[in-house]
């Protein structure tokens, strides 16, 4: 299996449930992330991962928490949501050159679409 | 404030004609910028990118502009196929990391037999 990976592709949940979306990339990638896009607006940037490590948290409410163990792997474990967290959630994975020489491009996995009812 | 801009949210074309797709930003820190295209029940999917020492960069049927003193960059296609409908995401990057890229709202494009 190639390219990014994301389970479930749809996610119905109650406003108390706790669920997780995970993402895993099969490209050797050093970077991952999670995007949202809500409808009619464009993505968002929430977290980013390089070397397992956060590097940036977008001002996300803390109802969403992501988790990265390894470099393949991203998570992002909901709790709490509310109808208006409904949206795409896309993880997507870079390769990162750092030094000035990134800009690499983004390889998207096809998304968990997300209801919260 | 957006910092990156598609004004046209749907554009529709005929098959074998030239479609133009537009992008303004606001940020002069940006210097490289990407094409995403998506089609449903997909990400999106790179198409073609532009350092900001560049003014143009041409792949196949797919070109991009960039003017820099306007903050304004293009996508051009042609000639326009009917698989090329779908969703045109301009993005901007002004850093080493592709992932902070701001993205546009993107651009429906319809492209009729």
């Amino acid at each position: 299996e190639t390219g990014v990976t994301q389970t479930p592709r749809h996610l119905v949940m109650g406003m108390t449930n706790k669920k997780s979306l995970k993402c895993e990339q099969h490209l050797g990638h050093n970077a991952m992330y999670w995007y949202k896009q809500s409808a009619k607006k464009p993505l968002e940037l929430m977290f980013v991962y390089n070397f397992k490590e956060q590097t940036e948290n977008n001002s996300v409410p803390s109802r969403f928490s992501p988790e990265c163990p390894n470099s393949s792997h991203l998570f992002l474990h909901l709790h709490t949501l509310q109808p208006e967290d409904s949206a795409l959630y896309l993880c997507a994975s870079s390769q990162e050159r750092g030094g000035g020489v990134g800009n690499e491009k983004l390889f998207f996995g096809s998304g968990t679409q997300l209801s919260v009812l | 404030d957006q910092q990156v801009k598609q004004n046209s949210p749907s554009l529709s074309v005929q098959e074998g004609r030239i479609s133009i797709l537009n992008c303004d930003y606001t940020n002069s820190m940006f210097d490289y910028f990407l094409w995403y295209k998506k089609y449903p029940a997909e990400g999106p999917t790179f198409l073609i990118s532009i350092s900001s020492i560049k003014d143009k960069n041409e792949d196949g049927r797919f070109t991009v502009f960039l003017n820099k003193s306007a903050k304004h960059l293009s996508l051009h296609i042609v000639p326009s196929q009917p698989g090329d409908s779908a969703v045109y995401f301009c993005a901007a990057s002004g850093s080493t990391n592709a992932g902070k890229s701001t993205f546009g709202d993107g651009t429906t494009l319809t492209v009729k037999p």
